[in-house]
């Protein structure tokens, strides 16, 4: 299984300002991933971080919104930009690993955006 | 892409009662995984079951992967069942999650 930290927890932030959300894996991955769930709806895939490259976004999340870094092999950052109250979500990364690419889940970040 | 459909949305149990979760999904897949999110937002996986059935404890998890969907049992519910159990299953890389189910287990 895979170890994952991410930080901060959680977060209180004002509108237009922009935060960003750290990953860190406890082994090499070759892809990461970022979700996004929405208050009381499921998790919805924003992107997918491979290292050496640009971030793959899903339909309906671009770029400039959720600017993706991934540095080496074991950390990644998400940045929500320029926040409004309807990016208010828990963030969550996830790695594959193991037996039949199994997906871990970092603890996730909670979002409110007043 | 495909599409993935669990039942029921929400359940209310009386503690000490059993339950039947269901996971239907549209195409072939690499993998199936059942979580649990906890009140606090956390995923714990409960089960990699891409086909067969599995136990752990109370819980326990079958897939008919030719006919395309999933069973998560719990049995002697808790307070502390209590939560969200989400089926995602795996096309590709792509997980895709279920709406999940809403459980709530009262004592």
């Amino acid at each position: 299984s895979a170890v994952i930290s991410q930080k901060p927890s959680r977060d209180i932030c004002q509108r237009g300002t922009s935060l960003t959300i750290q990953c860190q894996v406890d082994s090499q991955v070759t892809m990461m991933f970022w979700y996004r769930q929405q208050p009381g709806q499921s998790l919805t895939l924003i992107a997918t971080a491979n290292q050496g490259s640009e971030a793959t976004y899903e339909s309906g999340f671009v770029i400039d919104k959720f600017p993706i870094s991934r540095p080496n092999l074991t950390f990644s950052t998400l940045t929500v930009s320029n926040m409004s109250p309807e990016d208010s979500s828990i963030y969550l990364c996830s790695v594959p690993g193991g037996e039949g690419n199994i997906q871990y889940f970092g603890a996730g970040t909670r979002l409110s955006v007043l | 892409g495909i599409q993935v459909e669990q039942s029921p949305p929400d359940l209310i149990l009386q503690e000490g009662a059993n339950s039947t979760l269901r996971c239907n999904f549209s195409d072939s897949v690499n993998n199936l995984q059942w979580f649990h999110q906890n009140p606090w937002g956390q995923l714990i996986n409960l089960f990699y079951i891409p086909s067969g059935t599995k136990q752990n404890g109370r819980l326990s998890a079958t897939t008919v992967a030719t006919e395309r969907y999933s069973l998560l049992y719990i049995s002697s519910s808790q307070t502390t069942d209590s939560g969200v159990y989400f089926c995602a299953v795996l096309s590709g890389s792509r997980l895709t999650f279920g709406e999940g189910t809403q459980l709530t287990v009262n004592p």
